[in-house]
């Protein structure tokens, strides 16, 4: 069965300061990979996601991930971030022939003046 | 840009409480799903559907129905409502060619049950 962790369930960090957020998954195969945002009483929107080809993906804002299938990662990154980053961010696994996502417990950004 | 709308947004009921959610796509998505979100769990897939009288169970179905209308319409039923089904709920959709997976959310429902 598929699954998804995130071990920070909150992270702070100072405007400006650079951002990683983390995300295993666990799938034997190559499995399609999300990262999705959610702020403040909205629903979730999708931030990058990985199929194949180049581990770097780059998402929206500024946001890139990267994929490392030694690792079973999938880690969420920011150089900068400003204080509008502040949000929900979920990691997600779907397999490769398959539609339905599994999502992990997400992580709460707080970005600090 | 997809567009998937829930009604109601807040819900509140009373144990025991026959409740029906409603969510509409315009996206022409075949998919459509039903999550629900609690603090440490993430989301949580109810149900799924792949198309209008298609019905999948997902990883949390015990106390919902659902079912799917039409192409832009899936409902969640809660026949008999229960405490410990308070919580966020999404509907998504998405297209297995045309959003390779990508779900589309809409803002969500909350539901307190008394």
């Amino acid at each position: 069965a598929q699954s998804v962790t995130q071990p920070d369930a909150r992270v702070t960090v100072s405007e400006g300061a650079s951002l990683q957020l983390r995300c295993k998954y666990s799938y034997s195969g190559t499995p399609y990979l999300f990262w999705y945002v959610q702020y403040p009483r909205q629903g979730l929107q999708l931030l990058l996601k990985y199929y194949s080809g180049d581990p770097v993906v780059q998402g929206v804002n500024g946001f890139e991930a990267e994929f490392i299938k030694s690792n079973s990662s999938f880690h969420l990154r920011k150089a900068s971030v400003h204080w509008s980053d502040s949000a929900v961010y979920f990691c997600a696994v779907t397999p490769s022939n398959y539609n339905v996502l599994y999502f992990g417990s997400g992580t709460k950004l707080t970005v600090e003046p | 840009e997809a567009a998937v709308t829930q009604s109601p947004r807040n819900k509140v009921t009373v144990t025991g409480g026959n409740v029906t959610l409603s969510c509409r796509q315009t996206n022409s998505h075949n998919y459509m799903y039903w999550y629900r979100q609690d603090t440490g769990h993430g989301l949580r897939l109810i149900h799924y559907s792949y198309g209008a009288g298609n019905l999948q169970i997902g990883d949390v179905p015990d106390g919902y129905k659902a079912t799917r209308t039409t192409q832009e319409d899936f409902f969640l039923l809660l026949e008999l409502a229960s405490p410990s089904q308070t919580s966020l709920y999404f509907c998504a959709s998405s297209h297995r060619q045309t959003s390779q997976n990508t779900l589309y959310f809409g803002a969500g429902t909350r539901l307190s049950v008394l």
